[in-house]
């Protein structure tokens, strides 16, 4: 069935470091890929989507590109700051798969210090 | 702003106890979701409605049950708690697909304790 993959954390930069958070998919159509994030203390909240296949998607200095051929939406960011500590998600629904629900990736914890 | 309410942030119950959680959202959305989160598991669906009256099981339905009543209310009933549902849960509502590009939108969660 279709699953997502990221890289397990936690990972700690310095402020103004470089993030690139690794995120594969599997999935039987053609599914669409989201980051959500998810602050102390708070639900889930969509970071960035992509719909289709060489999309990028893009919010508060965070990108990912959806790349069919790696089967990858990597999220990074050039200059992270404090306040983007928070697990981020890595998630796909696939229409193909009643397209539904989100199925998600186990998150990655960010700690950025100053 | 979309606004998904969970009734409770905490909760502590015991074994055996039947448990409700309510999740109510304000903007007259379709479908409505409750996911489990566990350190190191992620979001794992338990149930979701697309409609009132209307449910289909998620990946770990076991133990728990749902009532859709009215549009806007979606509820999360454990029959009768036991410890390895201690957990987060949290309740989402949208009204276009995810599979379609739709945005879910979290309540902030109900944490349950079952001793």
């Amino acid at each position: 069935g279709d699953s997502v993959t990221q890289m397990e954390g936690p990972v700690t930069l310095s402020e103004e470091a470089f993030l690139t958070i690794n995120c594969t998919y599997t999935a039987t159509g053609y599914p669409s890929l989201f980051w959500y994030v998810q602050y102390p203390g708070e639900g889930l909240q969509l970071l960035l989507k992509a719909t289709k296949a060489d999309d990028k998607g893009s919010n508060k200095g965070f990108e990912a590109t959806y790349r069919k051929e790696t089967t990858s939406f990597h999220l990074e960011k050039g200059s992270v700051q404090v306040s983007d500590s928070a697990v981020y998600f890595c998630a796909l629904s696939d229409l193909a798969n009643s397209g539904y629900a989100l199925n998600f990736g186990k998150g990655t914890s960010l700690l950025v210090t100053p | 702003d979309v606004k998904v309410t969970q009734s409770s942030r905490y909760l502590v119950k015991r074994t055996g106890e039947k448990v409700f959680l309510e999740c109510v959202q304000d903007m007259d959305h379709e479908n409505m979701f409750w996911y489990r989160q566990d350190p190191g598991l992620g979001l794992r669906l338990i149930y979701f409605s697309y409609d009132v009256k209307m449910k289909e099981k998620g990946d770990i339905p076991e133990g728990y049950s749902v009532s859709r009543e009215k549009k806007e209310r979606f509820s999360l009933i454990l029959e009768s708690a036991s410890t390895n549902q201690t957990s987060m849960y949290l309740c989402a509502s949208c009204e276009l697909l995810a599979g379609a590009g739709g945005e879910l939108f979290f309540g902030e969660g109900s944490r349950l304790t079952v001793l």
